[in-house]
């Protein structure tokens, strides 16, 4: 069984640099399948930030994709994001999840989510 | 990008009632869509893939349908235990989330 476990701090200041890594166990990031970061507003709209495969080669939502990196660590089996210049309106709970191909790119596997607050 | 539509965004009903969401693609996802049920406090769930596909472990009272741009997930009977927020969401270009339905029992 697949177990996602995302860490990293829950305050972050406007203009500053959001950083998450998820843990993951149960299944190697150097599998066939992609990696995914979701985040959930207070509002409760889910959006998708973007993903990676084992490769390195990684997707972004347009609307995010100045301000964002995902990048892998192999020999940790985790992947991370970076967020950049982050405002209030980047807080949100945020996931990391499986996109599981064998399931059509669902997302098959979540961890449980952290929250980031953006505040001074 | 693809956008996503879902109505009702809340309802209320009863147990027993049979109960369907819909769900809308801005263009053809084909069958690249996928439900999801979420409980306060909690990730969500993946209940059925590929419009249809019951994951394991769901009941069978779940139910998915719709191909192109217009899909929707049906529960035959309701129950206490699916009071909760369900979320389609494409996987056919990126991964673009409906805004959700919130079902009140």
């Amino acid at each position: 069984q697949v177990h996602l476990q995302e860490s990293g701090p829950g305050l972050v200041k406007p203009s500053g640099t959001l950083s998450l890594t998820c843990a993951v166990s149960g299944d190697s990031i150097s599998s066939g399948n992609w990696w995914t970061w979701v985040r959930q507003t207070p509002g409760k709209r889910l959006e998708w930030i973007g993903e990676i495969y084992r490769s390195g080669s990684a997707n972004y939502n347009p609307s995010l994709e100045s301000r964002v990196t995902i990048s892998l660590d192999k020999s940790k089996n985790q992947f991370s994001l970076e967020l950049r210049s982050v405002t209030a309106a980047d807080t949100a709970v945020y996931y990391c999840a499986k996109v599981d191909q064998s399931k059509y790119r669902s997302l098959s596997s979540w961890g449980q989510g952290t929250l980031v607050t953006v505040s001074s | 990008d693809i956008q996503m539509t879902q109505s009702p965004s809340s309802l209320s009903a009863s147990v027993g009632d049979r109960l369907t969401i819909t769900c809308r693609a801005s263009e053809n996802i084909y069958n690249y869509l996928n439900w999801y049920q979420q409980k306060p406090g909690r990730a969500p769930k993946l209940l059925i893939y590929f419009g249809s596909t019951l994951q394991s472990d769901v009941p069978s009272r779940f139910s998915g349908s719709g191909s192109g741009t217009d899909f929707t997930l049906t529960i035959s009977s309701l129950q206490p235990e699916d009071s909760a927020t369900y979320f389609c969401q494409q996987t056919y270009k990126s991964g673009t989330f409906g805004p959700g339905t919130t079902v009140e029992i």
